[in-house]
């Protein structure tokens, strides 16, 4: 069965500082990977979405960047953090062959300070 | 372009009783897919239900169900004999087959004992 491992849980990062968030998928291959950021109670809001290696598709422009390494690695970055990137953030995978629902990781409480 | 509408922002509901969610969408397209996430307050998404415009019989999963009204443009979720784990956000999403879904901005339920 297909399994996503989202890490870490909480992270509080003092502003300046660099961000990496990890995210892997296991059981499938060439899965579609996104990472969603989540403001408190509110909605999704898709950040990057990969369909492949090295193809990545930002849908928002801000200080955050996203890589894919490995097919079933993806990896959420900033250089500087910023006091407005504290938020949940939800890495999430689906099927290559679209028509399917994501499945999510547990996310990580980033706080920046 | 799509959007998603969840017009109730918190709903309540006595435990066993039965809640109805709504949620509107938007979109020109024939062929689609709806689903229901559930977000406890653990915060992993979890997907509830899903139906696929295409089909025409309302889809069901043990004490949930849809009310699928294509014309309309509706998708509601009801819960049947709700529980105290039931509580949680809920959150509608529409996608097409490419690569993203489109969220409602979530409807908080609360179960009262």
């Amino acid at each position: 069965s297909q399994t996503i491992h989202q890490w870490p849980a909480t992270l509080v990062q003092p502003v300046g500082s660099p961000l990496s968030l990890e995210c892997t998928v296991e059981g499938t291959s060439n899965p579609n990977l996104y990472w969603y950021r989540q403001a408190a109670g509110r909605g999704l809001q898709l950040l990057f979405y990969s369909v492949g290696i090295g193809q990545i598709s930002s849908e928002v422009p801000q200080n955050l960047s996203a890589s894919r390494p490995q097919d079933r690695q993806f990896i959420l970055s900033s250089k500087k953090l910023l006091l407005s990137d504290s938020g949940f953030y939800l890495c999430a995978w689906s099927s290559w062959t679209g028509n399917t629902e994501a499945f999510f990781g547990q996310g990580t409480r980033l706080t920046v300070v | 372009a799509q959007t998603v509408t969840q017009s109730q922002p918190e709903m309540s509901v006595q435990e066993a009783e039965t809640v109805t969610l709504s949620c509107t969408y938007d979109t020109s397209e024939s062929d689609y897919y709806l689903f229901w996430y559930k977000q406890p307050p653990s915060r992993q998404m979890i997907l509830v239900i899903r139906q696929e415009a295409y089909k025409q019989q309302n889809a069901t999963e043990n004490r949930f169900s849809v009310n699928f009204q294509k014309a309309a443009k509706s998708f509601s979720l009801k819960i049947s004999d709700s529980q105290l784990g039931d509580a949680a956000m809920y959150f509608c999403a529409y996608g097409e087959g490419n690569y993203q879904l489109i969220w409602g901005a979530g409807t908080k339920l609360i179960i009262k004992p």
